[in-house]
């Protein structure tokens, strides 16, 4: 199926250091949402996305909808141990119509070191 | 309401029994999803339902898969006579705009 390119795939970082991944894709979207997914547990909605150029934040996490349509970036400020996880981004096609069904990206698993 | 409700959160069954999960969404949320997580990937889409119609389904899902609505309330998920390939983290997510929220997930282990 389709699939959002997400990077990096991994990250291993010191507790403080600002973190950053992105999403492209060759389709437009009209949705971009990031999730964080702990081990065992289902995702967690951290940021939606609703408009081209939309830049919005959430604490620590700043997020933005690329000019383009095809692109997401999220930001992670000042990290600290509990941020570990695996980020997804996911978003609906921009020709979805009524099934807001979600394309993902594979993750960005996170490690942070105290 | 504190959420999308997944019951049961783990199953462990044999090979060629039946099993059917349930998922009650966010009480206003119009829009119910099943999705299938493996290891290492991202959910993938099993099935769509708006109120209680099921309006549109994975090619992932095989004729063994069966998911109902039945008041455009709750959802169950049945797999009948399961396969190893089938073992997966099985997400519920309801919607009622364009923000989607997940369930705690049913991981289903086949032996």
């Amino acid at each position: 199926g389709q699939q959002l390119n997400q990077s990096p795939q991994s990250m291993f970082i010191q507790e403080g250091e600002d973190v950053s991944m992105n999403c492209t894709s060759s389709s437009i979207f009209n949705t971009w949402l990031w999730y964080k997914q702990d081990p065992g547990e289902g995702p967690v909605l951290l940021i939606a996305l609703y408009k081209a150029g939309e830049l919005t934040s959430n604490g620590r996490l700043t997020a933005q909808f690329g000019i383009t349509r095809k692109d997401s970036f999220l930001n992670i400020s000042a990290s600290i141990p509990s941020d570990v996880g695996i980020y997804f981004c996911a978003g609906h096609l921009g020709n979805a119509g009524n099934n807001r069904k979600l394309i993902w990206g594979l993750g960005t698993s996170l490690a942070v070191n105290p | 309401d504190t959420g999308v409700s997944q019951n049961p959160r783990h199953k462990i069954t044999k090979r060629g029994q039946n099993v059917t999960f349930r998922c009650d969404p966010i009480s206003e949320h119009n829009r119910l999803y099943w999705y299938r997580q493996t290891l290492g990937q991202g959910p993938e889409f099993l099935t769509y339902f708006q109120n209680e119609a099921q309006l549109e389904k994975s090619r992932l899902l095989s004729d063994r898969f069966s998911a109902e609505r039945p008041k455009g309330s709750f959802s169950t998920l049945e797999i009948q006579r399961t396969e190893q390939g089938d073992s997966a983290m099985y997400l519920c997510a309801s919607s009622l705009r364009r923000e989607t929220f997940f369930g705690q997930g049913t991981r289903l282990t086949v032996v």
